[in-house]
């Protein structure tokens, strides 16, 4: 019973192309957030959303387009893929937007050839 | 807005001895403290956290931290330590005001000798 998934595990693709990776929580929680690992481990995060509206947008280029379907999920797009944005993506969940710990799923790893 | 440093970037320690992984942080009040470990490959999985009342916080896997506010530092401890815990550390600080985002130090990696 995973808390927090996220589809695909691995991902590559080549410069250009637009791809989404996926993230389910089933913990019943409010918010769910996206960070990203870069090569050298340093975790930043990108957006959060709570009960489905943006609430944390972080200096992300537009080209990243997260949507969240309802509360269990939330999805991040990517638009014309560059070689820096490889790096390992994670979702994570709170129960909710402030005072509670932050549950993070296996990340997705991105690799722009 | 917050900040986190580790000032180790590697940290080797022989099985079964003690370990500490330092964490300062900068924030104008208490924040909420958090230390999560990544194992090779894996996602983050919380050791344990810090939110108010007692400082010394116990955590999972014989992990502790104890938060020291004139010093800003969370460190983790461990008395005995087993070749499985050799991973990353990750230290992180979230605001008590507004929506929480959590700001990660840069990590400290845990080599352990037989």
């Amino acid at each position: 019973d995973t808390a927090v998934s996220q589809t695909p595990k691995y991902l590559v693709t080549q410069m250009g192309n637009d791809k989404s990776i996926k993230c389910e929580q089933n913990l019943g929680h409010d918010t769910m957030y996206w960070y990203k690992q870069d090569s050298k481990k340093f975790l930043k995060i990108m957006f959060s959303y709570n009960n489905k509206e943006l609430i944390i947008n972080e200096t992300v280029p537009n080209r990243f387009s997260p949507k969240s379907p309802d509360k269990a999920h939330l999805n991040l797009h990517i638009n014309s893929l560059e070689l820096g944005d490889s790096a390992v993506y994670f979702c994570a969940s709170s129960q909710e937007a402030s005072g509670y710990e932050q549950y993070f799923g296996p990340g997705t790893r991105l690799t722009v050839t | 807005a917050q900040s986190v440093t580790q000032p180790d970037i590697h940290i080797t320690v022989s099985e079964g001895a003690s370990l500490e992984l330092r964490c300062n942080y900068s924030y104008g009040a208490t924040p909420y403290l958090f230390w999560y470990v990544q194992s090779p490959g894996q996602g983050l999985q919380l050791l344990l956290k810090y939110f108010s009342g007692d400082t010394l916080v116990q955590g999972i896997k014989g992990f502790e931290a104890e938060f020291k506010r004139s010093q800003s530092s969370f460190n983790l401890r461990k008395p005995s330590v087993h070749w499985s815990d050799a991973a990353e550390y990750f230290c992180a600080v979230g605001a008590r005001t507004g929506f929480q985002k959590l700001v990660f130090g840069t990590g400290t990696r845990l080599l352990v000798s037989p």
